[in-house]
């Protein structure tokens, strides 16, 4: 069973601070990392998935770096907004298709 | 473009009954996931069709069940229900389900065991 790790668990920042979370896995049997928003109510959205050691993927204030080596990734959020207050879900793809591993989630909150 | 569509969203249901779940993929995707969220708990992967065949499959018993059929729509099936399985259920499609794509997903069959 893969363990796919997420911290910190929850999160509260000022608008306009920026912030990062971590995602870690297993090293071994790694194909890919999935980024996800999901806001309450509605249904979890991909921000970004990443294959390669040293990807960086950027998405307007969001940004994300793997490391496939060490088994882990960073999202960043810079100048948070009250509209990125969310759970960020990462999940990991161990095979070639998808059964993916998901984290239980950084629940993000922005104070305005 | 439709989004992923699960009915129903909610759903009451009483331990020992059995239940089925709906959903439809975007149109194009032909691979279909199923995902039970519990308090506490991330999602957990339940199984993942495509072509009409089970590809993989998570930690979960027999009781839980799914098919697809032959335009993608996927059913999720639930037998002699227990407490425990009160859960968000979610489905998610993407086109072939290589596991570099990224998963549109539903919002959701809300489960509640009385």
């Amino acid at each position: 069973i893969l363990n796919v790790e997420q911290s910190p668990q929850s999160l509260h920042v000022q608008e306009g601070d920026s912030t990062n979370f971590t995602c870690s896995f297993p090293s071994s049997n790694f194909y890919a990392l999935h980024w996800y928003r999901w806001e309450t109510a509605k249904s979890p959205e991909a921000l970004f998935v990443m294959t390669l050691n040293g990807d960086e993927k950027k998405k307007g204030r969001i940004s994300a770096t793997l490391n496939t080596k060490e088994g882990y990734s960073y999202l960043y959020i810079k100048g948070s907004q009250p509209e990125d207050s969310a759970t960020y879900l990462c999940a990991v793809n161990s095979g070639g298709y998808q059964k993916v591993t998901f984290g239980t989630g950084t629940k993000l909150q922005v104070i305005p | 473009k439709a989004g992923v569509t699960q009915t129903p969203r909610y759903l009451i249901k009483t331990r020992g009954q059995q239940v089925t779940l709906s959903c439809s993929p975007i149109s194009g995707h032909r691979s279909v996931s199923w995902y039970q969220q519990t308090p506490g708990q991330g999602l957990q992967f339940l199984f993942e069709y495509f072509s009409e065949t089970q590809r993989n499959k998570g930690n979960f018993p027999g009781r839980f069940s799914g098919r697809q059929f032959s335009n993608s729509r996927s059913e999720m099936n639930v037998s002699t229900l227990e407490l425990g399985d009160s859960a968000l259920y979610l489905c998610a499609s993407s086109r072939s389900g290589q596991g570099g794509q990224p998963q549109h997903f539903g919002d959701g069959t809300r489960l509640s065991i009385l």
